[in-house]
């Protein structure tokens, strides 16, 4: 059964400290996304790769966050340095022709 | 950019009976999905449809692309069908980009 996956499930940290969220895609899919579900804005999208090129990152606070793609298997987002406002859960999905799957999400927590 | 309506914003039904949910979208789109976001918070596909009528158990969704709108039927409810729905479409010009509806909440009781 091919599922997106994401870890950590759950993160807690101060401000101030890096976070590194990590996406494995489902094998076969050449696109990735990154999205922000928070009760304000509900879901966003963050970044977007095709074939591992970023094309549109711009739903991202570029002097904080990050996002890369250094193989097929293993998308990263990063956030340095965290602040409160960031709270939010992390979702990421793999996408096979125009058809989006979700990872269970990681919940982040910035005190 | 391309704009989604849902409605209702709030739904509670008997288990047993049947809904209906819209999804109004402003633009032209190739790709609409509906997921369905249990109480745990996993987003769970339930109809990629860009166009058409597709059913899939108690579900059905029909997809009026001309006119801009989707319904998405949930018959016989049960209590697990409870949790947020969501509509999400790429609009013609936004590449893969889902842009989401703010979701129907649905509430189902015994």
């Amino acid at each position: 059964d091919a599922r997106v996956t994401q870890t950590p499930r759950d993160k807690v940290t101060e401000m101030g400290q890096e976070v590194t969220m990590r996406c494995q895609p489902i094998l076969g899919h050449n696109t990735v996304f990154w999205y922000r579900q928070t009760m304000m804005q509900g879901l966003e999208l963050l970044a977007y790769f095709r074939n591992r090129a970023p094309l549109d990152d711009s739903g991202m606070p570029k002097d904080r966050f990050s996002a890369e793609m250094p193989d097929a298997t293993l998308a990263t987002l990063k956030i340095q340095p965290s602040e409160p406002r960031d709270s939010a859960v992390y979702f990421c999905a793999s996408g096979f022709r125009q058809e989006q799957f979700f990872g269970p999400g990681t919940r982040l927590t910035v005190l | 950019g391309i704009q989604v309506e849902q409605s209702p914003p709030d739904l509670i039904l008997q288990e047993g009976a049947n809904s209906t949910l819209r999804c109004n979208f402003s633009d032209s789109v190739n790709n609409l999905q509906w997921f369905h976001q249990n109480p745990w918070g996993q987003l769970i596909n339930l109809f990629y449809i860009p166009s058409g009528t597709k059913q899939n158990g108690r579900l059905s969704a029909t997809t009026v692309a001309t006119e801009r709108y989707s319904l998405l039927y949930i018959s016989s409810s049960q209590t697990t069908d409870s949790g947020v729905y969501f509509c999400a479409v790429v609009g013609g010009t936004s590449y893969g980009k889902l842009t989401f509806g703010q979701g129907t909440i649905l509430t189902v009781h015994p």
